[in-house]
């Protein structure tokens, strides 16, 4: 199993470029995440999917979009990428319901720089 | 909001030596603390403590949590070079549309000298 895979590892934008970032996992789970990640301000949640069809905003919002394509996919779409947003960016997928006790299980990231 | 504190913000020891790292959190309906080890990439799952497991303990690594006092630490004994890391710690919500969502702390960044 992959577990949780993220593409690009890498990107470089300029300002006002738009981007989505991909994440799929295999373990078949109900709740999928998107954080970023910035130095000394450990990870926010940008959004999240607790299930299928649903998304809710997370902490930082502003400025992205998601979408949950599946059970399987969440992407993560930068409409007009601005310099505040260079960032490392971690998909991570959870059970969910009264059985989950909030583990989640990341992917490698992928590191945005926007110029 | 949710909120999770670490202490310190980075440390750096020597090999052998014993660390402890500290986490305070204020949390509307506590369901879990759980602790991760970040090094280049991800985060790793070390731990999870809930109301029915509040210390855990492997190999040289062991938490506590302290339900009362809203925090936990995570010991580390005999530190070695791959020790070095960033440790998060993260509060589970279990209520209303937080469930299932975590919350992380600023991050410890370990530092392990030879």
């Amino acid at each position: 199993n992959a577990g949780v895979t993220q593409t690009p590892k890498f990107q470089v934008l300029k300002t006002g470029q738009s981007m989505t970032l991909q994440c799929a996992q295999d373990m078949n789970h109900n709740s999928m995440y998107w954080y970023r990640q910035d130095p000394g301000m450990g990870l926010r949640l940008i959004y999240y999917s607790a299930s299928e069809g649903t998304t809710d905003k997370g902490e930082v919002p502003n400025g992205y979009n998601v979408s949950r394509l599946n059970k399987r996919e969440f992407s993560l779409r930068l409409e007009s990428a601005a310099p505040s947003q260079t960032s490392v960016y971690f998909c991570a997928s959870s059970e969910w319901g009264q059985g989950a006790l909030n583990e989640q299980f990341f992917g490698p990231g992928t590191r945005l720089t926007v110029l | 909001e949710d909120k999770v504190v670490q202490s310190p913000l980075s440390l750096v020891v020597h090999e052998g030596d014993t660390v402890t790292l500290n986490c305070s959190y204020e949390v509307t309906n506590f369901r879990s603390l759980l602790w991760y080890k970040q090094e280049k990439k991800a985060p790793t799952f070390l731990f999870m403590l809930t109301s029915s497991g509040i210390e855990k303990k492997s190999g040289r690594l062991s938490s506590i949590l302290d339900k009362k006092e809203l925090f936990s630490i995570l010991n580390i004994t005999a530190t070695q070079t791959g020790d070095s890391a960033v440790y998060l710690c993260a509060v589970g919500n279990a209520g209303g549309t937080s469930y299932g969502k975590l919350t992380f702390g600023q991050g410890t960044i370990l530092t392990v000298h030879p």
